[in-house]
């Protein structure tokens, strides 16, 4: 069965540091994953999408991500971090038995100091 | 136009009200989706519509009802409903529900119950 797991709960950067989010995912077969980011109150943005290919992808706001299919992981990246990036992060693997369910990571939550 | 829209962004009502959710896509995407997010938590899925037809209720309690007008409209009917179900209720859409494609997000309603 899919599943993804995120192992930090809460990060604290401080701003213009480096930022690196982990996310491990379950999947039988040629996962399909996303990094999505929420602000407070608010929907969820895509950030980046792996499908197949260059096992870097590069997202929006700086963002990137890498796939390992050794390590079953997709860890999110940013060489920078900037104070309006503090929000939850989700990771998700995308296509369930019945097609494009989203199983969704119990998200990290970053908080930025100046 | 990449956008899904929600209304109304909040929304009180009592355990006896009736009231409904709103969701609108003009992507032209054949599934919908609505979800229910706790905070601090990932989203968890409720009901997924493709081509109009209800194809996902994830167990989700008759005081929820969904409804899919036409392929661009999407509502949660809300009677008779618990202090618990207060949560920010998340409508999403994507190309098709068949395979894997990106899920995009509208801003939510925050629903509280009294």
């Amino acid at each position: 069965a899919q599943s993804v797991t995120q192992p930090d709960i809460h990060i604290t950067v401080s701003e213009g540091a480096s930022l690196e989010l982990r996310c491990n995912y379950s999947y039988g077969a040629t996962p399909y994953l996303f990094w999505y980011v929420q602000s407070p109150g608010q929907g969820l943005q895509l950030l980046l999408k792996y499908f197949s290919g260059d096992t870097l992808v590069q997202g929006i706001k700086g963002f990137e991500a890498e796939f390992k299919r050794s390590q079953s992981s997709f860890n999110l990246r940013k060489p920078s971090v900037h104070w309006s990036d503090a929000a939850e992060y989700f990771c998700a693997v995308g296509g369930g038995r019945t097609g494009n369910q989203f199983y969704f990571g119990t998200g990290t939550s970053l908080t930025v100091i100046p | 136009d990449t956008e899904v829209t929600q209304t109304p962004k909040h929304l009180v009502m009592g355990m006896t009200n009736k009231k409904s959710l709103k969701c609108e896509q003009h992507m032209g995407h054949r599934a919908m989706y609505w979800y229910k997010q706790k905070a601090k938590k990932p989203p968890e899925l409720m009901f997924v519509y493709s081509y109009e037809k209800l194809s996902i209720n994830e167990s989700v309690p008759s005081r929820f009802s969904p409804e899919c007008p036409n392929s661009s409209l999407l509502n949660l009917h809300l009677h008779a409903l618990q202090p618990e179900d207060s949560a920010l209720y998340l409508c999403a859409s994507s190309q098709e529900l068949a395979g894997v494609y990106e899920q995009f997000f509208g801003p939510g309603t925050r629903l509280t119950v009294l």
